[in-house]
């Protein structure tokens, strides 16, 4: 069955940081990839997404996400983080071929951003 | 606000109890899907419908949980009997749903629910 891991379950950085989150995920074929986040007390809000084309994806707030087909790898970056950037991050995949709609999460990676 | 509302925002219930709960997804989308969220994991699929259509249910979907989308506009998730187990949030997304492609979730606020 198709799964999504994250690499680290919390993670805390100073402001000013850089940021890398990892994700994985185990499926063979063709998917399409998510950045979902989820700020203290508001609901999932999507970062960026992942469908075709340039596997360097750029999303809100600053945030980018690089595909690697043969890591099976979508990690999340943003060189400089912020104490707004405290959240609840999560990775996600959906499967062509199969169903666009049935989207997969990984554990989700808790950000805490020191001032 | 024009996003995904659910209702109620909180649940507390008695085991045994039946609970209902209610999604007001965006107005132009066809595609509606229930989610349920436990502390520390991500969202687990629970199902989704097209318009009023339950296209898919996952295996943790009991027969104590049932959907519904009459109209293919709001929809709702009743659990009947609840345990324990089912505490958790209950989340709602809607898509567009136009044929043949991936499509970005919404997601709205969450129903959390907790069974004493």
């Amino acid at each position: 069955a198709q799964s999504v891991s994250q690499h680290n379950h919390h993670v805390i950085l100073s402001e000013a940081a850089s940021l890398e989150l990892g994700c994985n995920y185990s499926y063979g074929g063709t998917v399409n990839l998510f950045w979902y986040v989820q700020y203290p007390g508001q609901h999932l809000q999507l970062l960026l997404k992942y469908f075709s084309g340039d596997p360097l994806v750029k999303g809100i707030k600053g945030f980018e996400a690089e595909f690697i087909k043969s890591k099976f790898s979508f990690n999340l970056r943003k060189p400089s983080v912020q104490w707004s950037d405290t959240a609840e991050y999560f990775c996600a995949v959906t499967e062509e071929g199969t169903s666009y709609d049935k989207v997969i999460f990984g554990p989700g990676t808790s950000l805490s951003v020191i001032p | 606000d024009t996003g995904v509302s659910q209702n109620p925002r909180h649940k507390i219930t008695k085991r045994g109890q039946n609970v209902t709960f209610r999604c007001d997804p965006i107005s132009e989308h066809n595609r509606l899907y229930w989610y349920r969220q436990t502390l520390g994991q991500g969202p687990e699929f629970l199902t989704y419908f097209q318009n009023e259509a339950q296209l898919e249910k996952s295996r943790l979907l009991s027969d104590r949980f049932s959907a519904e989308r009459p109209k293919g506009s709001f929809s709702t998730l009743e659990i009947q009997r609840t345990e324990q187990g089912d505490s958790a949030m209950y989340l709602c997304a809607s898509s567009v749903g136009l044929a043949g492609g991936p499509e970005t979730q919404y997601f709205g606020p969450g129903t959390r629910l907790l069974v004493l």
